[in-house]
């Protein structure tokens, strides 16, 4: 299993412009999520899904759009990029959610600067 | 939303040492979670354990969900153990997982 991947790594985008952040996890996983993280804040939740076909807002949703078509998939949409987007964007999966097998598996991240 | 407390916010310690972090939560969870993030930035999970304790190797963690907190042990640490732990948490009917700020451990050679 490739676990929990995302691409790019790295990224640098100009204010306006919009990007997808691709995440994919070969583990069957029904529980897929986004975080992002600043210095100093830890880990917000921006998005999340219970299943293929549904999507909820997490802690900070404003700016990004998510879609699951899929259960491997669930990319990350930023619309028109902000200064304030700059930051390290985490994708997690896990077997279910709230439930005994809840481990969380994180991606490796995805490091976005928007200048 | 649930809360989230880690304590101390930084923490020094020399190879050898133990130590003890601790996380607070607001209300009544069904999923805590542990995580350490190495100094190159990924997260990997270290406990599953929103009641009772478990053990793996060196590390410890329990949580008393009636007095609502958690506590990881870190016995005889090694340069390795050096990043930051997080607690994460999730209560009630919903499906979002609450970090805390993170605890930044260094270990000393």
């Amino acid at each position: 299993n490739a676990g929990v991947t995302q691409t790019p790594k790295f990224q640098v985008l100009k204010t306006g412009q919009s990007m997808t952040l691709q995440c994919a996890q070969d583990m069957n996983h029904e529980y897929m999520s986004w975080y992002r993280q600043d210095p100093g804040m830890g880990l917000r939740l921006i998005h999340y899904s219970v299943g293929a076909g549904i999507t909820d807002q997490g802690e900070v949703p404003n700016g990004y759009n998510v879609s699951r078509s899929t259960t491997e998939d669930f990319p990350l949409r930023l619309l028109s990029a902000a200064p304030s987007q700059t930051s390290v964007y985490f994708c997690a999966s896990s077997l279910t959610s709230g439930g005994a097998l809840d481990t969380q598996y994180f991606g490796p991240g995805t490091r976005l600067t928007v200048l | 939303g649930i809360q989230v407390e880690q304590s101390p916010p930084d923490l020094i310690l020399q190879e050898g040492a133990n130590s003890t972090l601790r996380c607070n939560f607001s209300d009544s969870v069904n999923n805590l979670q542990w995580f350490h993030q190495n100094p190159w930035g990924q997260l990997i999970n270290l406990f599953y354990i929103p009641s009772g304790t478990k053990q793996n190797g060196r590390l410890s963690a329990t949580t008393v969900a009636t007095e609502r907190y958690s506590l990881l042990y870190i016995s005889s640490s090694q340069t390795t153990d050096s990043g930051v732990y997080f607690c994460a948490v999730m209560g009630g009917a919903n499906s979002k997982l609450t970090f805390g700020k993170g605890i930044t451990l260094s270990v000393r050679p």
